[in-house]
């Protein structure tokens, strides 16, 4: 069954550590993948996307994620958060074959200042 | 640009009640989406339209109805409220369809089912 792993439910940083968000999918064809972001009392905005071409992505706010096929995997990385970071953090995917759209379960991100 | 709109963004409702949630896009997106979001378990899509006229299940359709009233509104109702239907609603909408496309959400209708 199609399926989006979110490792990491809840992450707790300080200001200026280094970020990584673990994103795997399980997905058949060609996959289109996402990442989104919901800081607090806001509604979800789009941080990034990988449909094809380079496999390392750049968004807003300074985040990146690598698309490794090998791996089904779509990890966000930042190298130095700042407490504005905290928010959580959606990880998406579509494929080609069908219509349809698969969230995983979300990381919450808390950065103390 | 008000981008995506929701109405009403806090609704209480006791079981057996229906309601009617609103959505409206002003960026002349041909799709719109309804999700439900609920605690540790991310966004479920419960019912898309990918065009003015059509609409489809999504991954959790049962207890909704949807309806595309025009391009701009997909409003999604529910007939008799249960329990489990508590949780804050999104919709969405975007430019090209489903797959291929960044999604524009609205600021969430939380709902609590008595």
């Amino acid at each position: 069954a199609q399926s989006v792993s979110q490792h990491n439910h809840h992450v707790i940083l300080s200001e200026a550590a280094s970020l990584e968000l673990g994103c795997n999918y399980s997905y058949g064809g060609t996959v289109n993948l996402f990442w989104y972001v919901q800081y607090p009392g806001q509604h979800l905005q789009l941080l990034l996307k990988y449909f094809s071409g380079d496999p390392l992505v750049k968004g807003i706010k300074g985040f990146e994620a690598e698309f490794i096929k090998s791996k089904f995997s779509f990890n966000l990385r930042k190298p130095s958060v700042q407490w504005s970071d905290t928010a959580e953090y959606f990880c998406a995917v579509t494929s080609n074959r069908d219509d349809k759209i698969i969230f995983g379960k979300g990381t919450r991100l808390h950065i103390l200042p | 640009n008000a981008g995506v709109t929701q109405t009403p963004k806090f609704q209480v409702l006791k079981t057996g009640q229906s309601m009617t949630l609103q959505c409206a896009q002003d960026m002349n997106h041909n799709s719109m989406y309804w999700y439900r979001q609920d605690p540790g378990m991310g966004l479920r899509l419960i019912y898309y339209s990918a065009s003015e006229g059509t609409t489809d299940k999504g991954e959790v359709p049962n207890g909704y109805n949807v309806s595309r009233l025009n391009k701009r509104e997909f409003s999604l109702r529910l007939e008799s409220a249960a329990p489990s239907q508590t949780s804050v609603y999104f919709c969405a909408s975007s430019g090209k369809g489903l797959v291929a496309d960044t999604q524009y959400f609205g600021p969430g209708t939380r709902l609590t089912v008595l």
